[in-house]
């Protein structure tokens, strides 16, 4: 039973243009949420993240933002860059003393030249 | 810092035998983490440790994996017997309590696994 999702296997944007990647998740316990940017051949490393009680968080051309109520969150790029091409992954989290996230199956982003 | 090191980066073998997958987590981190990605599940937490104590092994398949601690910066995740499903890419991640980032993860490259 996935808990975090992403529907989006796949997403092409033309460089320059906004990039919007989305994430559902089920269990309303959780508090905290990541997103991981994946290179082939590398490990996924962190790019931003966002705790529930907040619904935006913003780091240069990235922003996150989370609706509680529908239990989704997505991931805006703007502007979308080539070098912003990769596998991105959403993550959830709830503490309980385990930092143990539940990820999504990724979106891979293609930002075309 | 070097970051998180795993060996080997790839990994072919037979179906049945052994296979030993190892990771150095970076130093001073006290949470390792390993990890299976495959195009239908993602990202799967197999199993995490804290100051080299298994916390959460319930993200283990089968009895046929094993993961092991012996020290602050040594882990291996063994496969015995391997089978042709087990073909996947092994991470493995560390974490600082109370680091920089609320729960950042650092990930190692992978090791990719491909059992015939």
């Amino acid at each position: 039973d996935q808990q975090v999702k992403q529907n989006s296997p796949s997403l092409s944007v033309q460089e320059g243009r906004i990039s919007i990647l989305n994430c559902d998740y089920t269990n309303s316990m959780f508090d905290y949420f990541l997103w991981y940017k994946k290179y082939p051949a590398e490990g996924p490393t962190f790019l931003i993240s966002i705790s529930s009680i907040k619904d935006k968080n913003e780091d240069g051309r990235f922003t996150v933002f989370l609706n509680k109520s529908a239990k989704h969150l997505s991931l805006h790029i703007v502007p979308s860059q080539p070098g912003d091409s990769a596998v991105y992954f959403c993550a959830a989290s709830r503490y309980s003393g385990t930092y143990k996230y539940i990820f999504g199956t990724g979106t891979r982003l293609k930002v075309l030249a | 810092d070097a970051g998180v090191i795993q060996s080997p980066r790839h990994e072919v073998t037979e179906m049945g035998q052994e296979v030993t997958l190892r990771c150095k987590p970076i130093s001073g981190h006290d949470y390792l983490f390993w990890y299976r990605q495959t195009m239908m599940r993602g990202l799967e937490l197999l199993i995490y440790f804290n100051n080299n104590v298994p916390i959460d092994d319930s993200g283990m398949p089968e009895d046929r994996f094993s993961a092991k601690m012996p020290n602050a910066s040594f882990s291996t995740l063994k496969i015995q017997p391997s089978e042709p499903r087990d073909s996947a890419v092994y991470f493995c991640a560390s974490s600082l309590r109370g680091g920089t980032t609320y729960n950042e993860q650092f990930f190692g490259p992978g090791t990719r696994l491909t059992v015939l």
